[in-house]
């Protein structure tokens, strides 16, 4: 089956830091591109970060530039999202996405989101 | 940056009628225009890609349409199970960015 299941979300304060990882499995990792795309409560979808498969291109939103770092460890099948300097508006679920699905441009596969916190 | 518009906010519709959602664009896109539903408590699905292509296991009641600056998204006949919030998305080549529409909510009328 193929999967994605992230991890790491939390309650942080203001200015703290969070790591999340996202576990990809039933399909080959290294051969597709990864983004990360975040709800606020009761809010839509925003995008956060693309890496391309071998991690030689990578794109931010400009909320998050500079604060927020994505990576990926092909040989561990597995996503990150380093978020530093956090804020209160980065309180959302943070879900990691598969680029594919018969397009680079469209996201196919989801998981299930984790929740970040960033209150005091 | 591109900025998508969705309308209307909110759909109020009866099983078995017909769906039609808007998503207008600010400026030309390319032709990486998608579909996605999703439920209370859930991950969006996606629904469409490149405007008009269904997903897999996607059923044929849910088509896409539309190039340039606007693009439809249209459930022939709804099924219980399609109430739910639909979001357009768009990849723009530069600057490198996805952007999401604000989201349709569909309900049961």
């Amino acid at each position: 089956e193929v999967q994605l299941v992230e991890s790491g979300g939390g309650l942080v304060q203001p200015g703290g830091s969070l790591r999340l990882s996202c576990a990809a499995s039933g399909f080959t990792f290294s051969s597709y591109s990864m983004n990360w795309v975040r709800q606020a409560p009761g809010k839509g979808l925003e995008w956060v970060s693309y890496i391309s498969s071998s991690s030689s291109t990578i794109y931010y939103a400009d909320s998050v530039k500079g604060r927020f770092t994505i990576s990926r460890d092909n040989a561990k099948n597995s996503l990150y999202l380093q978020m530093n300097s956090l804020r209160a508006e980065d309180t959302a679920v943070y879900y990691c996405a598969r680029a594919g699905g018969g397009s680079p441009g469209a996201f196919d596969i989801w998981g299930q989101g984790t929740m970040v916190t960033v209150s005091s | 940056e591109i900025v998508l518009t969705q309308s209307p906010a909110t759909l109020s519709l009866s099983p078995g009628e017909r769906a039609t959602l808007s998503c207008r664009a600010s400026q030309s896109v390319s032709s990486y225009l998608a579909w996605y539903q999703q439920k209370p408590g859930q991950a969006p699905r996606l629904l469409i890609y490149d405007a008009s292509n269904r997903a897999t296991g996607i059923p044929a009641r849910f088509s896409g349409s539309g190039s340039g600056t606007d693009f439809t998204l249209t459930i022939s006949s709804l099924e219980p199970e399609d109430f739910a919030v639909y979001y357009c998305q768009q990849r723009s080549n530069w600057p490198p960015a996805y952007t999401f529409g604000q989201g349709t909510k569909l309900e049961i009328k």
